[in-house]
C-alpha cells in the first residue's frame, strides 16, 4: 500500500474557526511532511517530522501547529487563518529522511482550504 | 542555494506527438532528481525518479534523462495522449528532507 490519505478533502473556514487537517500513511514511513501549494505554484515545504519528532520548521507562522500523535498520523491545526492562507494543503511521507539517493516521497491528494 | 527551472512553462500539442519538457538546476550536489504529475487540484504523483548516479530511466512512454553535470534532465513523452494533460513537476532532493521543485509545465494534449 503506497496511499497517504488526507481528510477532509475541502474546507471553508472564517478567520475566527479552529479547524484540523488530517494524514494517515500505513507504509511504515517514519518521516512525514507538510506543504503549501498556491495556485500554479509547486508546493512549499511547511513543516517536516522525522520520528515523530518536528525536525524543520520553515519559518511558518503559529497560526498554523503540526502535531504527530504516532507514526502513522499527521495532523496541521488551524487557528486565526487569514484569507491569504488559502492555497492546497499537502501532506507527504518518506522512509526516514536520509541522503539515499533512492527516497522518494509519496504525496497524499491534499485538503482544498479556503478562508473566508 | 538551488534553483530549479522548467521550461517551457506551458505546452500544447495534437495527439499523437513526441514531446520533450526540459528541467535545469544550479548545484550539481543533488541525490535524485524526481519527475512528478499533478492534476488539477490534486496531489503529486511520483512518475520517474533517477539516481545521481544514474543518467535516465523508462517508465512505458516515458523517459527521463539526467546530465548532472550539466545541470539538467528532459521528460520524453511518446506518442503523446489527451490523458497525458496535467502539470508536470521536476524536483532534486537536496538534502534528506528536502525536495526543491520548479514552476512546472503545463501540458495540454488536444484530440
Amino acid at each position: 500500500d503506497t496511499e497517504v490519505t488526507q481528510t477532509p478533502k475541502h474546507l471553508v473556514m472564517g478567520m475566527t474557526n479552529k479547524k484540523s487537517l488530517k494524514c494517515e500513511q500505513h507504509m511504515g514511513h517514519r518521516a512525514m511532511y507538510w506543504y503549501k501549494q498556491k495556485a500554479k505554484k509547486p508546493p512549499e515545504l511547511m513543516f517536516v517530522y522525522s520520528y515523530e519528532k518536528l525536525s524543520i520548521n520553515e519559518s511558518v507562522p503559529s497560526r498554523f501547529s503540526p502535531e504527530c500523535p504516532n507514526s502513522s498520523l499527521l495532523n496541521l491545526h488551524l487557528h486565526a487563518l487569514q484569507p491569504e492562507d488559502s492555497a492546497l494543503y499537502l501532506c507527504a511521507s518518506s522512509q526516514v529522511p536520509t541522503s539515499a539517493s533512492t527516497d522518494t516521497q509519496y504525496f497524499g491528494p491534499g485538503t482544498r482550504l479556503t478562508v473566508l | 542555494k538551488q534553483e530549479v527551472t522548467q521550461i517551457p512553462a506551458a505546452l500544447s500539442v495534437p495527439e499523437g506527438e513526441n514531446l520533450v519538457l526540459n528541467c535545469s538546476f544550479t548545484d550539481s550536489a543533488i541525490y535524485n532528481l524526481q519527475w512528478f504529475r499533478q492534476d488539477p487540484g490534486k496531489g503529486l504523483t511520483s512518475l520517474l525518479l533517477i539516481q545521481s548516479s544514474q543518467r535516465e530511466q523508462t517508465s512505458g512512454r516515458l523517459n527521463a534523462s539526467l546530465d548532472k553535470s550539466s545541470g539538467r534532465s528532459t521528460l520524453y513523452i511518446a506518442a503523446s495522449q489527451p490523458g497525458d494533460s496535467a502539470t508536470y513537476l521536476c524536483a532534486v532532493k537536496t538534502s534528506g528532507s528536502r525536495l526543491t521543485f520548479g514552476e512546472g509545465t503545463q501540458l495540454t494534449v488536444n484530440p
